[in-house]
């Protein structure tokens, strides 16, 4: 069975581009989470989608967005990209929104904002 | 605000020995703690978690152990490999929120031969 699957690997952009993020769940989960590792730092939320709505974000402005789409699959956008942008971007997935269930994370992509 | 934190930011140990990481919180309202290996240029991958209304869970070779009076969780590993060697986090989350998770800022993991 395919795991999390995120593309593309890594990624260099110039400060006010825009990105688009995309993550594939493993088959049969239709929560998606997106993570921001920031370089030394730990994982910090960013969104929630489950069942194509938005369930909750994290404490990031409104130029982080995302969607979820019927097949569960998800992307996140990043608008008017700032050098601090620069991080692992990370996508999990579980099998329910509200369960106890396990987070299966991607290997992410690597964003670099010059 | 509230947090998950870890007391030390790199652990260097003997291949065999035994391995303690250890975190603290402080948002006693947690449902779940959780353990997470990430080895390099990987995701973090699920360890081992840990109801609030427990003590103590064991997995193999692993255990987590649980103090709510001072807020306190740790990681044990025993007869450590080298591939263990990671950065460890802690996290927790509520039941209501799926896998929402709060991090701490990580542990290095270091096994010497």
């Amino acid at each position: 069975e395919a795991g999390v699957t995120q593309s593309p690997t890594h990624l260099i952009k110039t400060r006010g581009q825009q990105v688009t993020l995309r993550c594939s769940p493993i088959s049969g989960h239709t929560s998606v989470y997106w993570y921001q590792q920031a370089l030394g730092l730990g994982l910090q939320f960013l969104l929630w989608y489950d069942e194509g709505e938005e369930r909750n974000r994290g404490n990031f402005p409104p130029r982080f967005s995302g969607r979820q789409f019927p097949n569960y699959s998800s992307e996140l956008n990043v608008n008017a990209l700032e050098l601090e942008d620069s991080a692992l971007y990370l996508c999990a997935s579980s099998r329910s929104g509200r369960l106890n269930t396990e987070a299966f994370f991607g290997q992410g992509t690597r964003l670099t904002v010059v | 605000g509230e947090s998950v934190g870890l007391h030390l930011p790199t652990l260097s140990v003997q291949e065999g020995d035994n391995s303690i990481i250890n975190c603290a919180y402080s948002n006693s309202a947690s449902d779940y703690f959780i353990w997470y290996k990430q080895e390099s240029g990987k995701g973090p991958q699920f360890i081992i978690d840990i109801r609030s209304n427990m003590d103590k869970r064991q997995g193999q070779r692993v255990t987590v152990l649980l103090n709510k009076t001072v807020k306190h969780l740790s990681l044990q590993i025993a007869a450590t490999q080298p591939g263990d060697s990671a950065v460890y986090f802690c996290a927790e989350r509520r039941e209501w929120a799926g896998n929402m998770l709060t991090f701490g800022g990580g542990t290095r993991l270091m096994v010497k031969p």
